[in-house]
């Protein structure tokens, strides 16, 4: 059983909707991220939240849009998305921003973008 | 621009006998490295990790070995069992001002026969 929970588990969208993702924790980790995973391929990071604030963003477009209302809970704004958003989006947490702290991975939302 | 590899996709093992998954990284940056088994439709599940310090560290069946000379990191998993048939990544963690960022590798599907 994951102890991050991700909601929904599966999302489809038109280009013009938007829409949200949910993760939530109760580990009383401090560090939370998002990553992007296409078929076949490794996930890859998007944003870091470090003790409710924005920390990275590896350049993600605007259209993706996160927010962090408290420490145990990292949303992610969806709002005019492309067909090539289409992915599996995961949500992960670690006790905190240190190197040596693994993250722990939600089961992902399905994202498809019609 | 691919910092962790994992030039293995598929691996084949019988039950009982022992698995050996392989990893290459370039950025000497990275000083903390996880191994992640993921199943079909479930998240990256954290199995091991390992400290740049550190050259091995095992956990029941499993153990990760740290070349950090080779930038080569290695899973071996004994004995094999048929639910360890699933994908394994291996990542690294880079701690940048902002906080923790893992890169994966492309990851290896080990199948484990009867």
């Amino acid at each position: 059983d994951t102890e991050v929970t991700q909601t929904p588990k599966h999302l489809v969208m038109g280009m013009t909707n938007k829409k949200s993702l949910k993760c939530e924790q109760h580990m009383g980790h401090r560090a939370m991220y998002w990553y992007k995973q296409k078929a076949k391929k490794p996930p890859e990071l998007m944003f870091v939240y470090s003790y409710e604030k924005l920390s990275i963003n590896e350049s993600v477009p605007s259209r993706f849009s996160p927010e962090c209302p408290n420490s145990s809970l990292l949303n992610l704004h969806l709002h005019a998305l492309q067909p090539e958003d289409s992915a599996l989006y995961l949500c992960a947490s670690s006790q905190g921003p240190r190197g040596n702290q693994p993250q722990h991975f939600g089961d992902g939302t399905r994202l498809s973008i019609l | 621009d691919q910092q962790v590899k994992q030039n293995s996709p598929s691996l084949s093992v019988q039950e009982g006998r022992i698995s050996i998954l392989n990893c290459d990284y370039t950025n000497s940056m990275f000083d903390y490295f996880l191994w992640y088994k993921k199943y079909p439709a479930e998240g990256p599940t954290f199995l091991i990790s390992i400290s740049s310090i550190k050259d091995k560290n095992e956990d029941g069946r499993f153990t990760v070995f740290l070349n950090k000379s080779a930038k080569h990191l290695s899973l071996h998993i004994v004995p094999s069992q048929p639910g360890d048939s699933a994908v394994y990544f291996c990542a690294a963690s880079e701690v940048t001002g902002g906080g923790n960022k893992l890169t994966f590798g492309t990851g290896t599907q080990l199948k484990v026969e009867l």
